[in-house]
């Protein structure tokens, strides 16, 4: 069975520098990888995906992400945090099979930006 | 093209009770997810419905349950409830391409007292 751990449970950076998440997951094969943002009270915001291909992935909001198999990681980068880019980010492992949508999440880590 | 959509957004009930939490997917969307997400035990999958069919559910007791309708809209119910039922219950659909990419909805907050 798939699992996400995100070591990291709380991260405090202070605006304009730089930000990497953790993520490690466990997982036969070649997973799909997925990182979202969760604001206060709302629902998840996807920023990035990986499926296949290049192992940089770019997302939204200036996020990227690179998948390394050598070391079962995909780690969230961002070169330099906005106080708005505050929030918890949750890193999750997919299920690579046709018709399986289950997603497996890791805890989150939630971001505080110092001004 | 409009996002997901969950009513409501707020449930407040008693333990005993039951409650039922609707989801419409994305036009098009024919998969649609449930989860629950508590400060103790993260976010976690419930169950995913795929042309009104059950396909994969996960370990949650009897007590949740859930459908899909022609139109892929989907309900889920929740008996018996208890205090440890309280939580964020997010939905998610997707199309069916086997890529897994989600798109969640707001939530529902249920309390229960």
């Amino acid at each position: 069975a798939q699992s996400v751990t995100q070591p990291d449970i709380h991260i405090t950076v202070s605006e304009g520098a730089s930000l990497e998440l953790r993520c490690n997951y466990s997982y036969g094969a070649t997973p799909y990888l997925f990182w979202y943002v969760q604001s206060p009270g709302q629902g998840l915001q996807l920023l990035l995906k990986y499926f296949s291909g290049d192992t940089l992935v770019q997302g939204i909001k200036g996020f990227e992400a690179e998948f390394k198999r050598s070391q079962s990681s995909f780690n969230l980068r961002k070169p330099s945090v906005h106080w708005s880019d505050a929030a918890e980010y949750f890193c999750a492992v997919g299920a690579r099979s046709q018709g399986a949508q289950k997603l497996v999440f890791g805890q989150g880590t939630r971001l505080t930006i110092n001004p | 093209k409009a996002g997901v959509t969950q009513t409501p957004r707020y449930l407040i009930k008693t333990r005993g009770q039951q409650v039922t939490l609707s989801c419409s997917p994305i036009s098009g969307h024919r998969s649609v997810s449930w989860y629950q997400q508590t400060p103790g035990q993260g976010l976690q999958f419930l169950f995913e419905y795929f042309s009104e069919t059950q396909r994969n559910k996960g370990n949650f007791p009897g007590r949740f349950s859930g459908r899909q309708f022609s139109n892929s809209r989907s309900e889920m119910n929740v008996s018996t409830l208890e205090l440890g039922d309280s939580a964020l219950y997010l939905c998610a659909s997707s199309l069916e391409t086997g890529r897994n990419e989600q798109f969640f909805g707001p939530g529902t907050r249920l309390t229960v007292l």
